[in-house]
């Protein structure tokens, strides 16, 4: 059964870095890339960045300047950092299953952790 | 970055078939993929490469469209259905989303 999870502090403080964690079940990091998305209360999701099954990473270039992504895949996790948080980063994160296939060439989020919410606040 | 343009609300009662639609503002050819969200949950894939159906989602949703065009159709629809619907493209980079359509039943 494919299982995702995120794992982080629910409030950080403004100018700070956020530290995401999501632990995987049921599939390897090696063989399916792993993205986060972001979505504000009552919005429309926003893709952040991908963890390629080969250890390649891919980003937002909205975004790019202040993330990072990487991984442990003795522990099944993939990590996201994110500097500089301001208000309007508050929202729910979640990290997503990429299915990829070659022929035709396309990749879908098709499984979803169940999110982590953070709220930046002083 | 594409846009993808949905109608912000849509009221049916059970029973009815409902097409939702989705506008990309740049061609993404079918690589247009359709997404449930119920209040509290995750996004749920419906539906990908425009109009393939996810393996265990019902029958009664379907997709179309190429291009810019696309639309999601629920026939028949059942209270269950009750969520917001979301659009989200990846022929261009980066993937977008679109801002959602929430459905509601009379």
């Amino acid at each position: 059964q494919v299982q995702l999870k995120e794992s982080g502090p629910g409030l950080v403080q403004p100018s700070e870095t956020l530290s995401l964690t999501c632990t995987v079940s049921g599939f390897s990091l090696t063989s399916y890339s792993v993205s986060w998305v972001r979505q504000p209360s009552g919005k429309g999701p926003e893709w952040m960045g991908r963890m390629w099954y080969d250890g390649d990473t891919a980003y937002n270039s909205a975004l790019k300047s202040r993330l990072s992504i990487s991984r442990d895949t003795s522990k099944n996790q993939v990590f996201l950092k994110m500097n500089s948080l301001q208000t309007d980063d508050t929202g729910t994160y979640y990290c997503t299953r990429d299915r990829l296939s070659v022929v035709p060439y396309y990749y879908v989020m098709d499984a979803w952790g169940q999110g982590a919410s953070v709220t930046v606040s002083s | 970055d594409t846009v993808l343009t949905q109608s912000p609300a849509l009221a049916v009662s059970p029973g009815e078939r409902v097409t939702i639609s989705c506008r990309a503002s740049e061609s993404v050819s079918t690589l247009m993929h359709w997404y449930q969200q119920k209040p509290g949950q995750q996004p749920k894939l419906l539906i990908y490469l425009a109009s393939h159906l996810e393996s265990g989602v019902p029958a009664r949703f379907s997709g179309s469209g190429s291009g810019t065009d696309f639309t999601l159709t629920i026939d028949p629809v059942e209270a269950d259905d009750t969520a917001t619907y979301y659009c989200q493209q990846s022929w261009n980079d980066p993937p977008t989303f679109g801002g959602g359509t929430k459905l509601e039943l009379k």
